[in-house]
């Protein structure tokens, strides 16, 4: 069975610039959950999409946006970026389906903000 | 205050060692406690479950809930440099939202 893929792996962008990131989950997974690490804050929760619906939402500015499409593969979009928005940007998928469900995590998109 | 709390380490110990890995958390809600593992260039991968108070075992390692204290703990038993990684513990709810700790950075010497 193949795992959560994320492309791309390395991006670099300059602030002000907008940026896409995919992320395709395990076949079968409906949810896609994306976070995104610092060496200070450690993952934190950006928004998670079940059956192409925004379920969940973290604590970040409107720049940060997703979506998810039918085939479940998902999106995160930020626009107008920022330094400090260099980080590593890690999806997550899972079945979605009860109170608890095992994450799986792809292997993340190195995002480098200039 | 951070819904979780983590002390990022870094931790280093002789091989054969055992290790001790501590979160406390602020929220009584959480339900769900587990313990992540991050090797460097990777995402994180599952290392235990645990649901509500308890001790759960597998292999070498052991994870403690004490949701009286709100405070979780990993236990490595006889460690190995391949365990050499960072350790991240993370909770949730009845949601399907994960929050996580800063990660302790574990390396274990030769």
């Amino acid at each position: 069975k193949a795992g959560v893929t994320q492309t791309p792996r390395y991006l670099i962008k300059t602030r002000g610039q907008q940026v896409t990131l995919s992320c395709s989950p395990i076949s079968g997974h409906r949810s896609v959950s994306w976070y995104q690490q610092t060496p200070g804050q450690g993952l934190q929760f950006l928004f998670e999409y079940f059956s192409e619906t925004q379920r969940n939402k973290g604590n970040f500015p409107g720049r940060f946006s997703g979506r998810q499409f039918s085939n479940s593969r998902s999106e995160m979009n930020v626009s107008t970026l920022e330094l400090g928005d260099s980080a590593l940007y890690l999806c997550a998928s899972s079945t979605g389906q009860t109170s608890y469900n095992e994450q799986f995590f792809g292997p993340g998109t190195r995002l480098t903000v200039l | 205050q951070k819904e979780v709390e983590q002390d990022p380490g870094p931790l280093s110990v002789p091989e054969g060692a055992i290790v001790s890995l501590n979160c406390t958390y602020s929220n009584s809600a959480f339900q769900y406690f587990m313990w992540y593992r991050q090797y460097s260039r990777k995402g994180p991968e599952l290392l235990m479950y645990t649901y509500s108070s308890g001790n759960k075992e597998d292999g070498r390692f052991t994870a403690q809930v004490d949701k009286s204290s709100k405070y979780i703990s990993l236990f490595i038993r006889d460690s190995q440099p391949s365990d050499s990684a960072t350790y991240l513990c993370a909770m949730s709810g009845m949601g399907n939202q994960f929050y996580f700790g800063t990660g302790t950075s574990l390396t274990v010497i030769p």
